[in-house]
């Protein structure tokens, strides 16, 4: 399988629940990124990993919790989310340096489609 | 203050014809690299084409090109010869300094616009 896989495609959960969403990349890629779609509102970038340490955290809320345990894989661990929550999340992958002039061309994942009751 | 804008919500554009997608924005780091992503009703964001400031030429992928005006600061993207199957969201994005060195930054997204092509 190549590209970035998003699963699961679809989540609702409530607003106790626990739950995680997995991003897997087969690019030789070794940054990755989550960002959050919300309707009517540019992606918002919320986390970067680059050669699996976090390199960036845009004053996102303690219930994401991200975990890069290699340069393939990344997980967003969601807690006690709220209603505001639901949106699409989206996985990217690139490679930290190197590339056009600095291009490092992000590709993303599907998406998974979070909704919050 | 908004660093990636894009002034059309939504576009109704007539198929083979070209189409014009608005794009500026605001940076005071003369390194920086634009970039434009496809968004079909899937949700995949698709990479289109990328122009970095230091560029003498725009940039140009089949029949995406993008109209690089840096006094302006405008990164249009134009679409020639548009198909039913370029109906989707177009994202603007940047990504600031550090292009030499590269970076694992992300990206800058503008709020998009909606292109419908009607056949």
């Amino acid at each position: 399988e190549t590209g970035v896989t998003q699963t699961p495609r679809h989540l609702v959960m409530g607003m106790t629940n626990k739950k995680s969403l997995k991003c897997e990349q087969h690019l030789g890629h070794n940054a990755m990124y989550w960002y959050k779609q919300s309707a009517k509102k540019p992606l918002e970038l919320m986390f970067v990993y680059s050669l699996e340490e976090r390199v960036e955290n845009n004053s996102v809320p303690s219930r994401f919790s991200p975990e890069c345990p290699n340069s393939s894989h990344l997980f967003l661990h969601l807690h006690t989310l709220q209603p505001e929550d639901s949106a699409l999340y989206l996985c990217a992958s690139s490679l930290s340096r190197g590339g056009r002039a600095g291009a490092n061309v992000l590709t993303f994942g599907a998406g998974s489609r979070l909704t919050v009751l | 203050a908004q660093k990636i804008t894009q002034t059309q919500p939504g576009m109704f554009v007539q198929e083979k014809e070209a189409v014009t997608l608005d794009c500026t924005y605001d940076t005071s780091d003369p390194s920086y690299g634009l970039f434009w992503y496809k968004q079909p009703s899937s949700g995949e964001m698709i990479f289109l084409i990328y122009q970095g400031s230091y560029d003498q030429q725009n940039a140009t992928e089949g029949r995406y090109s993008l109209n690089f005006q840096k006094a302006r600061k405008s990164a249009n993207l134009v679409i020639s010869a548009s198909q039913l199957g370029d109906s989707a969201m177009y994202f603007c994005a940047m990504r600031e300094g550090r292009i030499s060195g590269g970076g694992a930054d992300g990206l800058t997204f503008g709020k998009g616009t909606h292109l419908i092509i009607q056949p």
